[in-house]
């Protein structure tokens, strides 16, 4: 079946640190990934996507590239904020055999960003 | 535009309980998912509905049902709580093209605490 496995958290850095999130993912087709991000409270929004290999996702200063090679998607920003702090969720879509309604998603990351 | 929203916003009840949840998607969504959270993991994909039929399960029991309307908004019912119910339930729109399933946007759930 489908999985992602994202790295372990939680990740605490000083504003204006590197960010980089893991994500490493399995599936039997050709899997859309996307990372999400939940505020404290409240649902999740989608943060950026990408629908197939080398595409890069990017929005906020976050970017993500689809690595078929490798399986991974990791998230990466150059320089975080304070606002930035959240929990992080990779997920994919497989979008073979017509089952590319359901999201899979990896356990979360939680991001603490210090001034 | 109106995002999904979701009611209540939380929820308490007790075992044995029964309790509906409801979701109303983006304007020209046809597609609703819901997806259940236990605090500290990953939404897990309970059902997929579009043009008011199942489209979609996820590995819950029958104790779990959901439906959706002619205006898209859906809901879910939960029968005999248990305590494992507690939860946060997202809510999921997205667009149809063809046979397949655009990205899904998010809800701010329903908190239900089963005590």
């Amino acid at each position: 079946g489908n999985s992602v496995t994202q790295m372990e958290g939680p990740v605490t850095l000083s504003e204006e640190a590197f960010l980089t999130i893991n994500c490493t993912y399995t599936a039997t087709g050709y899997p859309s990934l996307f990372w999400y991000v939940q505020y404290p409270g409240e649902g999740l929004q989608l943060l950026l996507k990408a629908t197939k290999a080398d595409d890069k996702g990017s929005n906020k200063g976050f970017e993500a590239t689809y690595r078929k090679e490798t399986t991974s998607f990791h998230l990466e920003k150059g320089s975080v904020q304070v606002s930035d702090s959240a929990v992080y969720f990779c997920a994919l879509s497989d979008n073979s055999g017509g089952s590319n309604y359901k999201l899979t998603f990896g356990k979360g990351t939680l991001l603490t960003v210090n001034p | 535009d109106a995002g999904v929203t979701q009611s209540p916003t939380h929820l308490i009840k007790t075992r044995g309980q029964h309790v509906t949840l409801r979701c109303s998607p983006i304007s020209g969504h046809k597609s609703v998912s819901w997806y259940q959270q236990v605090l500290g993991q990953g939404p897990q994909f309970i059902f997929q509905y579009y043009e008011k039929e199942e489209r979609g399960r996820g590995n819950f029991p029958d104790r779990f049902s959901a439906r959706q309307f002619p205006n898209y908004s859906s809901e879910l019912n939960v029968n005999a709580l248990l305590l494992g119910d507690s939860a946060l339930y997202l809510c999921a729109s997205s667009s149809i093209a063809g046979n397949s399933i655009g990205t899904q946007y998010f809800g701010p759930g329903t908190r239900l605490l089963v005590l």
